[in-house]
């Protein structure tokens, strides 16, 4: 059985904070595929970035960033310098390598960027 | 191409009515995903299939529902005989291989039973 828990529920900053959105997953597998999607007020999901378990290799794309420890099974997501624009929920997710590429989803953050 | 289209973006329904959704994944996609999501939740996986074949579907998804895919293009949802604990909205994902590009969503179909 797989497993992702974002425990914050919801998050409130003031625009241009740093803020990071966690995320735990369970997963029995040692091959897997973590996701961050993005699901802004208009509802559409849009793919952030995807990363392999055996890839721990942090990633920056812009202001937003990524640091994956395997060792306390997170993959967590910072976003620097905040815009209004950031506002949305965001959702992790975990794919195993068998299967038949179900992905499970978090619960998904609301992050609310006040202006 | 523009993405992967649903319709209805919104039906609203009485409670024991019949109700089609109809999604149309990118088109070199030959994956396609349906998937619910209510308030509150993240996305939950309904089924899927790999051209025009249902390989996988969920304990969630009761024999009210069904889905296909004819012709590995499009795909339909039909969900007979509604219920209120049917209202979410349903969205649908395509993708060539996810476990490298990640899904492509739709908007959703937002279904109200009232």
């Amino acid at each position: 059985a797989q497993k992702v828990t974002q425990a914050q529920t919801e998050i409130s900053v003031v625009e241009k904070e740093d803020v990071t959105l966690d995320c735990v997953y369970e997963t029995r597998d040692t091959t897997y595929y973590l996701f961050w999607y993005k699901q802004p007020p208009s509802g559409e999901l849009v793919f952030l970035i995807r990363r392999n378990s055996f890839d721990e290799q942090n990633e920056i794309s812009g202001r937003y960033s990524w640091n994956f420890q395997k060792s306390t099974s997170s993959f967590n997501f910072t976003i620097t310098a905040s815009q209004v624009v950031d506002s949305a929920v965001y959702f992790c997710a975990l794919r195993n390598s068998g299967g038949y590429q179900k992905v499970t989803f978090g619960t998904g953050t609301k992050l609310q960027v006040i202006p | 191409d523009t993405g992967v289209s649903q319709n209805p973006r919104h039906k609203i329904t009485k409670r024991g009515q019949n109700v089609t959704f109809r999604c149309d994944p990118i088109s070199e996609h030959n994956r396609l995903y349906w998937y619910r999501q209510t308030l509150g939740q993240g996305p939950e996986f309904l089924t899927y299939f790999q051209n025009e074949a249902q390989l996988e579907k969920s304990r969630l998804l009761s024999d009210r529902f069904s889905a296909e895919r004819p012709k590995g293009s499009f795909s339909t949802l039909e969900i007979q005989r509604t219920e209120q604990g049917d209202s979410a909205m349903y969205l649908c994902a395509s993708s060539l291989d996810v476990g490298l590009y990640g899904y492509t969503f739709g908007s959703g179909t937002r279904l109200t039973v009232v």
